[in-house]
């Protein structure tokens, strides 16, 4: 599969602690966004990482890019109750704009 | 900020019936796309359209499945006639135009197609 795998499936922890969630892909790319689903709801755009960057920040948002590695990873700190959701870091064919979701970390902050 | 809205938020229909699901994309978009998420899996992507016509599709966007752009806003989903496993979560999604699909996706808040 190409898609972008997250890891772990679950993480359970406590406000104020940070989160770290990873993503696995098999493929060259040209960039790496991960998104937000609250439950039942669309997916919300968190940040976009370009293939010749290698950190990126957004407020309590921190995400790394190895290409040598093929993977990723986004960082929450100082987590909240209101960051309870599920993050994926879904694939894109170079070429295409169809973006292609795995089954993402369930993240579950504990007020 | 602009936002993608989408109606009905849940939409019942009798198998066999027509439903079209209805998205207003954020106004300077170019790039227009519909997924869905059948509940408990992974958002499957379904179609994007660009210029007024389909640019890609999936395997799951077979002759039952429309789409549309009505006028210079709306942007329709139209399945002909609908099966049981049709029942999912709709979700539309549009981007701004870049190189190398370099632009986010904004989604909409979906639709709930139920088919009894």
């Amino acid at each position: 599969s190409q898609q972008g795998e997250e890891d772990p499936q679950a993480l359970s922890i406590q406000e104020g602690e940070n989160a770290t969630m990873n993503c696995s892909y098999k493929t060259s790319i040209n960039n790496l966004q991960w998104y937000r689903q609250n439950s039942g709801r669309g997916l919300v755009h968190l940040i976009l990482i370009r293939s010749n960057e290698r950190e990126k920040h957004s407020g309590r948002l921190r995400v790394t890019l190895d290409t040598s590695k093929k993977s990723s990873s986004l960082l929450i700190t100082a987590s909240r109750a209101a960051d309870t959701a599920s993050y994926f870091c879904p694939f894109m064919d170079t070429g295409r704009r169809a973006l292609t979701f795995g089954s993402g970390t369930r993240l579950q902050v504990q007020p | 900020e602009p936002e993608v809205t989408q109606t009905p938020s849940h939409q019942v229909t009798q198998m066999g019936q027509e439903v079209i699901l209805r998205c207003v994309p954020i106004s300077n978009h170019l790039y227009f796309y519909w997924y869905r998420q059948i509940l408990g899996q992974k958002v499957e992507f379904l179609v994007s359209f660009y210029n007024n016509e389909i640019s890609e599709k999936s395997e799951i966007f077979d002759d039952q499945f429309s789409v549309e752009r009505p006028d210079g806003s709306n942007f329709t989903l139209k399945i002909r006639s609908t099966k049981l496993e049709d029942s999912a979560m709709y979700f539309c999604a549009s981007s701004g135009s870049s190189g190398q699909g370099g632009q986010p996706q904004h989604f909409g808040d979906g639709t709930r197609l139920s088919i009894l």
